[in-house]
């Protein structure tokens, strides 16, 4: 079963504009991370926040975490063609599996 | 490129078949974890193997079966192949079993 679940499942958005995710999860975790595909193919590591972090950045990456309300939200900052794509929340629990949520299925209008 | 290599890309079996997917890890990686991956879904989490150990389980039945090599390389087994097990099959690799997953291109598998 999924552990992160996305919200929304699409998104679309004209270039420029920015662009916010959010992933919600069940139980405890070891760190959360957000990966990337293009056209159904393998996944890229985007980026990873730890438990007792609050705020990571990478890029136009912003990547917040409230283990509180059990969700992060990811932020693409000035949006590009080239960013269209799914998109994907995964929690490591504590057994160190790292499971997926369902994705978000963002389109970036040139 | 993450240096993780999958093989085949694709492949077509029929129904009660058998199917090997093959994993070379990137350089330095001593766990592999294997996903299955259906049109339109996330990824599924089959197993894990670390330095050639089973390290955790998804749901899936034991059918699915791997191994890990010695060089850290990575198979999955699928008997009696069903209908349903149509999906993109995902190896990933990783330093350790807690750190960041180093995805292949994967293998489409269509059984028919």
């Amino acid at each position: 079963s999924q552990q992160g679940e996305e919200d929304p499942q699409a998104l679309s958005i004209q270039e420029g504009e920015n662009a916010t995710m959010n992933c919600s999860y069940k139980t405890s975790i070891n760190n959360l991370q957000w990966y990337r595909q293009n056209s159904g193919r393998g996944l890229v590591h985007l980026i990873l926040i730890r438990s007792n972090e609050r705020e990571k950045h990478s890029g136009r990456l912003r990547v917040t975490l409230d283990t509180s309300k059990k969700s992060s939200s990811l932020l693409i900052t000035a949006s590009r063609a080239a960013d269209t794509a799914s998109y994907f929340c995964a929690v490591m629990d504590s057994s160190y599996k790292l499971i997926f949520g369902s994705g978000t299925r963002l389109l970036v209008r040139p | 490129e993450t240096g993780v290599t999958q093989s085949p890309t694709h492949l077509i079996k029929t129904r009660g078949q058998q199917v090997t997917l093959r994993c070379s890890s990137q350089s330095g990686h001593n766990t592999v974890s294997w996903y299955q991956q259906a049109l339109g879904q996330g990824p599924q989490f089959i197993f894990q193997y670390y330095r050639e150990e089973e390290n955790g389980r998804g749901n899936f039945p034991p059918r699915f079966s791997g191994l890990q090599f010695p060089n850290y390389s990575s198979e999955l087994n699928v008997n009696a192949l069903e209908l349903d097990d149509s999906a993109l099959y995902l190896c990933a690799s990783s330093l350790n079993t807690r750190e960041k997953l180093f995805f292949g291109s994967g293998t489409q598998l269509s059984v028919l």
